[in-house]
This record gives structure tokens, C-alpha cells and sequence, in this order.
């Protein structure tokens, strides 16, 4: 089984919805990155977790580690059709040895 | 300045060839990284090397060498290439040992093989 699932595969929301992608490990997670991907382009940095309940904001994107580090969520308010993309989420996990271990993504949508 | 930059951006090539991916980062990292990304977008480790030595080797065909001359720079030389390596070729780094900080990724080599 994957040892990053992301939730849900895809989405579409309409223009100006608030919506929220989930990343859950089965393992401890130590540092947790949430990345943006436009078709045919490369991986645009969001933001990066690594403590248990942190909590960051970039615009109108904010993303939480979870209190027991299993767990980040990705919510976007007021979504708009320049949030469309692919979200990935990268895990350095317990026993990772040096990689980020990536989730299958989240495909978004935003229908203006 | 770009910090980790790849060439070329795009590559396109006959089955058969041998090709090379270029990776050099400006951020005094130790640790780099190759990546694959398949056409469903899943990003997959290939090869990871810290201070000019092999660390990670997923099971990647024997067809691929990664070549790292200094703790800057890590390559990627592909050999024979084969029509199920069309994909894109991420490079990344980090800093540090043990845990991944300061995560850095290039903007990508698309190959594809014809």
C-alpha cells in the first residue's frame, strides 16, 4: 500500500468555494511539503511543516501538521481559477533515508 | 539565481540512444536527489547521493547512472533508452543529514523517447 495517501484524487469546485486536500502517512512524519503543479511545468514550493500542530499561511492557502504528525491538511479559501493544478504532498517519513516520499496528488479544478 | 537547474529543459530522442541529464545546484547542500515523474504524475525517488556518495538506488534498470563529481553537481546518464522512459526528470537537494531540510527541487527535464 502507499505510504502517503492523498485524499481526494481529484476535485472540482466552483470559483470562490473553500475546499481542503488531505495527506496521511502511515508512518511519523518529520518534515511534511505541500507543492503545486501546473500541467507540462515544474513543482512550485507551497510551504513546509515540521512541527506537530503547526500551522502556515501563504495567501489564501493554509496547510496543518496534525498534533501526532501523521497527517497535513491543505485548505484553499475563496478558491479561484489560478489554484487549478496538481497538489502534491512530499513526506520525509520515519526510515526515510534522506528522500521525500510523495503522494499520488490531488488534480484541482476551479470552474469560474 | 536559479538554485537547483537542470538541462536541458526538454529532450527528445530515438529509442536506442544514450542520453545524459545535467544537475547543479548553487545552495551548498549535501544531499541530491533524482526523481521520476510518470505520466499519472507520481513522483518516484530514483537515486540520492550525499557528499558525492550513493545513498539511495531504488530499483532503477541498470540502464541508468547517476554520476556525481562533486557534492554540486549529480547527473543523470541513461543508456539504451526505451520508449517506457519517456517521463519527466526531476532533480533536487537538501541540506543536512538524517532529515530532508531545505528541500529544493529543478524545474524538470521532459524526455521522451521516440
Amino acid at each position: 500500500s502507499q505510504e502517503l495517501e492523498q485524499s481526494p484524487q481529484s476535485l472540482i469546485v466552483q470559483e470562490g468555494k473553500n475546499l481542503t486536500i488531505n495527506c496521511t502517512s502511515s508512518k511519523t512524519l518529520y518534515g511534511l511539503y505541500w507543492y503545486k503543479q501546473k500541467y507540462g511545468e515544474g513543482l512550485i514550493f507551497l510551504m513546509m511543516l515540521q512541527k506537530g500542530g503547526e500551522e502556515k499561511s501563504h495567501e489564501k492557502i493554509t496547510a496543518k501538521l496534525d498534533e501526532k504528525k501523521q497527517q497535513s491538511s491543505l485548505h484553499i479559501t475563496a478558491s479561484q481559477p489560478s489554484h487549478a493544478g496538481i497538489y502534491l504532498c512530499g513526506a520525509d517519513l520515519e526510515g526515510s533515508n534522506y528522500k521525500l516520499t510523495f503522494g499520488k496528488g490531488t488534480l484541482l479544478t476551479v470552474n469560474p | 539565481d536559479t538554485a537547483v537547474s537542470q538541462t536541458p529543459k526538454y529532450l527528445v530522442t530515438q529509442m536506442g540512444n544514450d542520453k545524459s541529464i545535467k544537475c547543479e545546484q548553487n545552495l551548498g547542500h549535501d544531499t541530491m536527489y533524482w526523481y521520476k515523474q510518470d505520466s499519472k504524475k507520481f513522483l518516484k525517488i530514483m537515486f540520492s547521493y550525499n557528499n558525492k556518495e550513493l545513498i539511495i538506488n531504488e530499483t532503477v534498470p541498470n540502464r541508468f547512472s547517476p554520476k556525481s563529481p562533486d557534492k554540486a553537481h549529480l547527473n543523470l546518464h541513461i543508456n539504451s533508452l526505451e520508449l517506457g522512459d519517456s517521463a519527466v526528470y526531476f532533480c533536487a537537494s537538501s541540506q543536512g543529514q538524517g532529515r530532508v531540510y531545505g528541500y529544493t527541487f529543478g524545474s524538470g527535464t521532459r524526455l521522451t523517447v521516440v
